[in-house]
């Protein structure tokens, strides 16, 4: 148990459905991080944020929406993927985004697009 | 853009000393070595991070060379659930000031019972 949870942890959606994952870190962190991990290719920083302001934003396509409310939740929307977008999306929290900051990923949610 | 260079796989029997190498040659001097890993099925799991010294916890020993361009991961026992892919990062610096983790291939490990 790391502290962060995701929500659900296996999703299978259709091209036209819209749906959303869901993070929730209880360790009083301020940078919350969506990470995509695609068969055999490394970890892909997808998006972060940092006291509920988006700070990065890693040329990730607009089907993909995420949402931070505040600073323990953190949502990505999905709408309209492709099948190529299945992978394991991992949501990660720091107590910052600087150097040193030991970052605490959760379980992941298994996304697979029919 | 990953700036670290690992194996690709390394084997060891269980109960034995495993010694993970990483090469950093580009590193500056303030750059931090985070070791991570990430177990079947899981996301990855901090596991140690330094410097410039040498650093233990309980989980494993991090030793740094003195002239920073290589780190080692010391498990000092290995068991069978420390078969997993190790990655050895240096934070990427973005435009924003962020420093997140990016993460390499990694060296997935395997332990032989």
């Amino acid at each position: 148990e790391t502290g962060v949870t995701q929500t659900p942890r296996h999703l299978v959606m259709g091209m036209t459905n819209k749906k959303s994952l869901k993070c929730e870190q209880h360790l009083g962190h301020n940078a919350m991080y969506w990470y995509k991990q695609s068969a055999k290719k490394p970890l892909e920083l997808m998006f972060v944020y940092n006291f509920k302001e988006q700070t990065e934003n890693n040329s990730v396509p607009s089907r993909f929406s995420p949402e931070c409310p505040n600073s323990s939740h953190l949502f990505l929307h999905l709408h309209t993927l492709q099948p190529e977008d299945s992978a394991l999306y991992l949501c990660a929290s720091s107590l910052r985004t600087g150097d040193g900051n030991t970052i605490y990923f959760g379980e992941g949610s298994w996304l697979t697009v029919v | 853009d990953a700036k670290t260079t690992q194996p690709n796989s390394m084997e060891s029997n269980e109960e034995e000393p495993v010694h993970l190498p990483c090469n950093h040659s580009t590193i500056s001097g303030t750059d931090y070595i985070h070791w991570y890993r990430q177990l079947p099925s899981q996301g990855p799991e901090y596991v140690i991070h330094g410097l410039t010294s040498n650093v233990n916890n309980r989980m494993a020993s991090l030793a740094i060379a003195e002239d920073r361009k290589s780190s080692t991961l010391i498990l000092h026992r290995a068991t069978l659930r420390d078969a997993a892919v190790y990655y050895c990062i240096l934070r990427v610096p973005f435009n924003s000031g962020n420093t997140p983790l990016v993460f390499g291939k990694g060296t997935r490990l395997s332990v032989i019972a």
